[in-house]
């Protein structure tokens, strides 16, 4: 079946450093979400990127879908305390519906 | 509007008994989903409900686990008998179009199996 992988697992950063967390499909997806869930919280969506090779921005965090639709990833910089949480990509096949998530990039922030 | 709740918020009963999870997704939503996350693995598709009529329930583990949806408005998900390995949060999401929508989770139900 279709696998969504995330790396890194952890990331630990020291605020105001910026950093990347990617996500990679085994098949070629219809489009890719990016969810954060806070500590104890629920997953919420932040944005959906469709096309191939789109790029969207959200203040400091930056977006990016691969030429191939088989990989994403979410950059932030300027690490902020308050972007401490748990960051999913989830991807969903060509004609398909459902939501596959990745295991998802648990991010602490060192003050 | 009010967002997808979920009750109860946590549960924790002892293997072999019975639990039932509520989710009332956002009015007029006809796409209603239910994934489970174990232990900081990732979030895993259980089903997907288009208004009452089950779309896709390749998800769901075994048959101790029973879902629905009556007249498509809130959903319940039942675990009978309960196993040890079916604790987890269980989300229930919420979206008003397939595809292309982002979808609106709960806050999660903490099931423990003891």
């Amino acid at each position: 079946g279709q696998q969504v992988m995330q790396i890194p697992q952890y990331q630990h950063v020291q605020e105001g450093e910026d950093f990347t967390t990617y996500c990679n499909s085994s098949t070629t997806l219809s489009n890719i979400q990016w969810y954060k869930q806070r500590p104890g919280g629920h997953p919420v969506f932040l944005i959906q990127l469709v096309k191939s090779g789109e790029v969207k921005k959200q203040k400091r965090l930056t977006f990016q879908f691969g030429e191939a639709k088989k990989n994403s990833s979410l950059h932030i910089t300027a690490t902020q305390t308050t972007d401490v949480g748990t960051y999913f990509c989830a991807g969903t096949l060509v004609n398909d519906y459902k939501l596959s998530f990745g295991a998802g990039t648990t991010v602490t922030v060192r003050a | 509007e009010a967002g997808v709740t979920q009750f109860p918020s946590h549960s924790v009963i002892e293997k072999g008994q019975t639990v039932t999870l509520r989710c009332d997704p956002i009015s007029g939503h006809d796409n209603l989903y239910w994934y489970r996350r174990v232990m900081g693995k990732e979030i895993k598709f259980l089903l997907h409900f288009v208004k009452e009529s089950k779309q896709d329930e390749s998800g769901m583990p075994n048959n101790r686990f029973l879902a629905e949806r009556t007249g498509g408005t809130y959903s319940t998900l039942k675990v009978q008998p309960a196993e040890l390995e079916d604790s987890g949060v269980y989300f229930c999401a919420s979206s008003p179009g397939r595809f292309i929508y982002g979808y609106t989770f709960g806050s999660g139900t903490r099931l423990t199996v003891v």
